[in-house]
């Protein structure tokens, strides 16, 4: 099954500066979607950028999708300590229904 | 509008015990979701609901977990019996439809430990 595999599994910054994580996957794809969690509660959807798109761009988030590499990136500018999460991407597999997520990476913010 | 609802938010049972968790998805969403979330790993997928008919129940395990949404609307998933391992958060999600292109919105999760 599709699963997306994010890099770093942890990022630590200072409040401010851009944080940025990478997600690689194996097979063709109809969307990818990456969502957030903070520690203890369920996930909240981010954005999601379809196949045919290369960029989109949400407030201070930024998701890129290059889809010959396989592979995701989401940026996060200008970073507070609200933001620290963690932060999963979830290759959406063209056959099949199922939307599976990678291992997660750990964004910690510090003020 | 309100959001996925799900019950209890803890609990703590013994290992060969049985524990139900209930959820109720958001008002006019078709498709459910049940995920297991092992601390420190991502999401995986446990049984997906279109209505009231199982969509993917492959990663189930069967032998011990079950799961229904009977009338297509609030769904139960239930571990009998429990094991160690099964300690983990329970998280449940809806959906508008099952289409690529929709929002999966979460609850909060229930949290089990086993011990």
């Amino acid at each position: 099954s599709q699963q997306g595999e994010e890099d770093p599994q942890a990022l630590s910054i200072q409040e401010g500066e851009n944080a940025t994580m990478n997600c690689s996957y194996k097979t063709s794809i109809n969307n990818l979607q990456w969502y957030r969690q903070n520690s203890g509660r369920g996930l909240v959807h981010l954005i999601l950028i379809r196949s045919n798109e290369r960029e989109k761009h949400s407030g201070r988030l930024r998701v890129t999708l290059d889809t010959s590499k396989k592979s995701s990136s989401l940026l996060i500018t200008a970073s507070r300590a609200a933001d620290t999460a963690s932060y999963f991407c979830a290759p959406k597999e063209t056959s099949g229904s199922r939307l599976t997520f990678g291992e997660g990476t750990q964004l910690t913010v510090n003020p | 509008e309100a959001g996925v609802a799900q019950s209890p938010r803890y609990k703590i049972i013994e290992k060969r015990q049985s524990v139900a968790f209930w959820c109720n998805p958001i008002s006019g969403h078709a498709t459910l979701y049940w995920y297991q979330q092992i601390l420190g790993q991502g999401p995986k997928l446990l049984i997906q609901f279109q209505n009231n008919g199982v969509v993917d129940d492959s990663q189930l395990p069967k032998d011990r977990f079950s799961a229904e949404r009977l009338k297509g609307v609030d769904s139960t998933l239930k571990i009998q019996p429990a094991k160690l391992e099964d300690s983990a958060v329970y998280l449940c999600a809806s959906s508008r439809d099952g289409s690529s292109g929709n929002t999966i919105y979460f609850g909060e999760g229930s949290w089990l430990t086993v011990v």
